[in-house]
């Protein structure tokens, strides 16, 4: 099993669209956990940490699920400018500074 | 405006050349990190430092060696004996913080080509 898995889409959405991600992550130790996107060629642009209550930035919401070991990205009113990968990333457990990253899920926004 | 500025954004090497890539960070971040990306494959951690003058191999240093003189500087050199130096390579900072890990910012990258 892999340390950190995404399913890789594409998911193709109508703009105003709710969408949701998952992510998984194989090491229960895990403290640290964060959504970022990344557009064609560019680098990764930190999204959210996320919480153990989960937390809330405008349109996307971002859960934790310790007992099944995934986070959860939700978009809502899914915009054009949502169209890029997102990326989840992971600690390697307990204080360990170092980010295990998932392959990432592609998002299309169609109008 | 703070922020992570590596340079130059497109490089060329030649067969048995060193190459170094430049990272600087004016975020006053103790932590710096330096990955590669391949397409279909995430983000793979090349060296991390947390402290001046420290840094750490990580699953894929082997062709690469760093330095950590200054805070604000990771540079990456990319050296002949790294067969494969065809990538996307990322600079990220972070805080150090108490326990597990902070928010990584990344600069914008360099890609890395073989003449």
């Amino acid at each position: 099993r892999k340390e950190v898995e995404q399913d890789p889409g594409p998911f193709n959405v109508p703009e105003g669209a709710t969408v949701a991600f998952n992510c998984t992550y194989s090491n229960s130790a895990s403290q640290s956990f964060f959504w970022y996107r990344q557009d064609c060629r560019k680098e990764p642009k930190l999204l959210m940490s996320v919480y153990s209550s989960g937390n809330e930035d405008g349109r996307f919401t971002a859960q934790l699920n310790r007992a099944s070991q995934y986070i959860s990205l939700l978009i809502r009113d899914s915009k054009l400018s949502d169209s890029a990968t997102y990326l989840c990333a992971v600690n390697r457990g307990g204080n360990n500074r170092k980010l295990i990253w998932g392959l990432g899920t592609s998002l299309a926004v169609n109008p | 405006d703070g922020g992570i500025t590596q340079s130059p954004k497109y490089l060329f090497r030649k067969e048995g050349q060193n190459v170094t890539l430049s990272c600087e960070q004016n975020l006053n971040h103790d932590a710096m990190y330096w990955y590669r990306q391949d397409p279909g494959q995430g983000l793979r951690l090349i060296y991390y430092s947390q402290i001046v003058n420290d840094f750490q191999k990580g699953d894929i240093a082997e062709g690469y060696s760093v330095s950590r003189e200054k805070k604000e500087s990771f540079p990456l050199t990319v050296t002949s004996a790294q067969k494969n130096p065809t990538a996307f390579y990322l600079c990220a900072s972070s805080h150090r913080g108490q326990g597990g890990s902070q928010p990584q910012h990344f600069g914008d990258g360099t890609r890395l080509s073989i003449l």
